[in-house]
């Protein structure tokens, strides 16, 4: 596609549900990224896709999240028994060039996650 | 662990006024350095980076910034803003090594009165 497409776009949630989150990167990027922005804490990484592996998921904050990548595409983030401290806004990116590290990387738009 | 200090975290400005953020990074090693902003409602777009070669760069809009390698700093500047300036704006930096995921600062929010 033309840009990074996330869904839903806002997500909200009682306390203690799982949910999914959804990022479709740009058509042929293999490197997707997942960051997590709260107010005044600026962008957190999450986890690192090159592919449909994850050499890197050193940010995933607790067991309850993971995240998978299909067809070098579509990438989902799992959030289980959420708390209220999960409510954010979750971006993700991607990035050509099997993730060379001078590319810039492209944004979604996020999914803003309200949990009650 | 690498991170990224982003000194100002609210700057309010009049137009015409010129502009300097500050970021600091820690890392010894090879970096690549970007500005990202996030204008109200809009999701995050690159403004300019630095991986190699004149330290001075130039981005969108009349930004630019200077890579200083002595002080760790990757200040972000604009000699004259505008109101459409206002938006949230983030220092980030990774090593120069393929994957390795981006490290951003906290931002600093730019409100630009006209």
């Amino acid at each position: 596609g033309a840009g990074v497409s996330q869904s839903p776009s806002n997500k909200v949630t009682e306390k203690g549900k799982d949910v999914e989150l959804r990022c479709d990167p740009i058509s042929g990027h293999t490197a997707l990224y997942w960051y997590r922005q709260s107010l005044g804490q600026g962008l957190e990484f999450l986890i690192y896709f090159q592919g449909n592996s994850a050499p890197d998921k050193s940010g995933l904050p607790s067991d309850r999240f993971s995240a998978e990548r299909t067809g070098g595409s579509v990438s989902t983030l799992t959030i289980q028994r959420t708390q209220q401290e999960d409510s954010a806004v979750y971006l993700c990116a991607s990035s050509t060039i099997k993730g060379a590290p001078n590319y810039g990387y492209t944004f979604g738009s996020g999914t803003r996650l309200t949990v009650v | 662990a690498q991170s990224v200090s982003q000194h100002n975290h609210h700057v309010i400005l009049s137009e015409a006024a010129s502009l300097e953020l500050g970021c600091n990074y820690s890392y010894g090693g090879t970096v690549n350095l970007f500005w990202y902003v996030q204008y109200p409602g809009q999701h995050l777009q690159l403004l300019l980076k630095y991986f190699s070669g004149d330290p001075l760069v130039k981005g969108i809009k009349g930004f630019e910034a200077e890579f200083i390698k002595s002080k760790f700093s990757f200040n972000l500047r604009k000699p004259s803003v505008q109101w459409s300036d206002t938006a949230e704006y983030f220092c980030a930096v990774n090593k120069n090594q393929a994957g390795t995921a981006l490290i951003f600062g906290k931002g600093t929010t730019l409100s630009v009165s006209s």
